[in-house]
C-alpha cells in the first residue's frame, strides 16, 4: 500500500533562518506531488505542484521554493523565513493511472512557527 | 475559474442531530467535487467524491453529499452526528486536472 511521510512534524524557526521540509511517498511510482499551506481561517492554498523529477509549477509568488530531486521526494525550502510563512504545510500525492483527477492523499503535515 | 464557497466557518450540532455542511461551487464546465475531513493536527482524508456517475454520493463514516447542478451545490450531510465527527471539513473542486481548489473549511463541533 502507498504511504506518505512528512518531516519534521513541528518546527519553530526565527525570522531570517532557512527552511527545509521533506516529503516522501512509498508504494507508488511517478506520482504527482503537491505542497499546500493551511493558514488559520484561510483554507488550503496550493503552493507547488510537480508532475516529475525536476518539474515544478509554482502557484503563487512567495518566499518559498520547491524541488523534486527524486521521483518520490518533494522538498519545500526557504532561504530566509518571514513571519508570514508560519502555518501548517501539507504534502500530498495523486496517482497517474487509475485515479481520476484530484484524488489526493495527504501527509500528516508540518507545523511551522516563525518567531 | 473554478472556486468553492463554504457557508459557515463553524457549525455546532448536538449528538444525534442532523449534520449539514454547505458547499457551492463555481465552474464553467462539469466539475469533479470532493469533501475531505481533517482531524486536529493531521492531514486531510477523503470523505467522498462526485465524478458524474451519480448525483447522490455516499462516503465513509455515514456521510453523503448530493450534487445539484441547478443550485451549483454539493452539500455534505449525515443523519445523526457522533462525537467523533468533530473535525474540520473541506469542500474542493477540480476539472480535468490534478489540482484541487479548496474552500476555506467548516469546523464542526458536536455537543453531548
Amino acid at each position: 500500500s502507498q504511504t506518505i511521510h512528512q518531516w519534521p512534524a513541528t518546527l519553530v524557526q526565527p525570522v531570517g533562518s532557512p527552511l527545509s521540509l521533506e516529503c516522501t511517498v512509498e508504494g507508488t511510482s511517478n506520482p504527482n506531488l503537491y505542497w499546500y499551506r493551511q493558514a488559520a481561517g484561510r483554507g488550503l492554498q496550493l503552493l507547488f505542484y510537480s508532475v516529475g523529477i525536476g518539474q515544478i509549477s509554482s502557484e503563487v509568488p512567495q518566499n518559498l521554493s520547491a524541488s523534486r530531486p527524486q521521483d518520490r521526494q518533494f522538498i519545500l525550502s526557504s532561504k530566509k523565513l518571514l513571519l508570514s510563512d508560519s502555518g501548517f504545510y501539507l504534502c500530498a500525492w495523486s496517482g497517474r493511472q487509475g485515479n481520476f483527477p484530484g484524488e489526493l492523499f495527504f501527509g500528516e503535515g508540518s507545523r511551522l512557527t516563525v518567531l | 475559474a473554478q472556486s468553492v464557497t463554504q457557508l459557515g466557518s463553524h457549525v455546532s450540532v448536538s449528538e444525534g442531530a442532523l449534520v449539514l455542511l454547505r458547499c457551492n461551487y463555481s465552474s464553467s464546465v462539469p466539475p469533479y467535487l470532493f469533501w475531505y475531513v481533517q482531524y486536529p493536527n493531521q492531514g486531510l482524508q477523503l470523505l467522498l467524491k462526485y465524478t458524474s456517475a451519480a448525483t447522490l454520493v455516499k462516503g465513509i463514516n455515514g456521510f453523503e453529499a448530493e450534487f445539484k447542478k441547478s443550485e451549483t451545490s454539493f452539500h455534505l450531510t449525515k443523519p445523526s452526528a457522533h462525537m467523533s465527527d468533530a473535525a474540520e471539513y473541506f469542500c474542493a473542486v477540480a476539472h480535468n486536472t490534478d489540482k484541487l481548489i479548496f474552500g476555506t473549511g467548516t469546523r464542526l463541533q458536536v455537543f453531548p
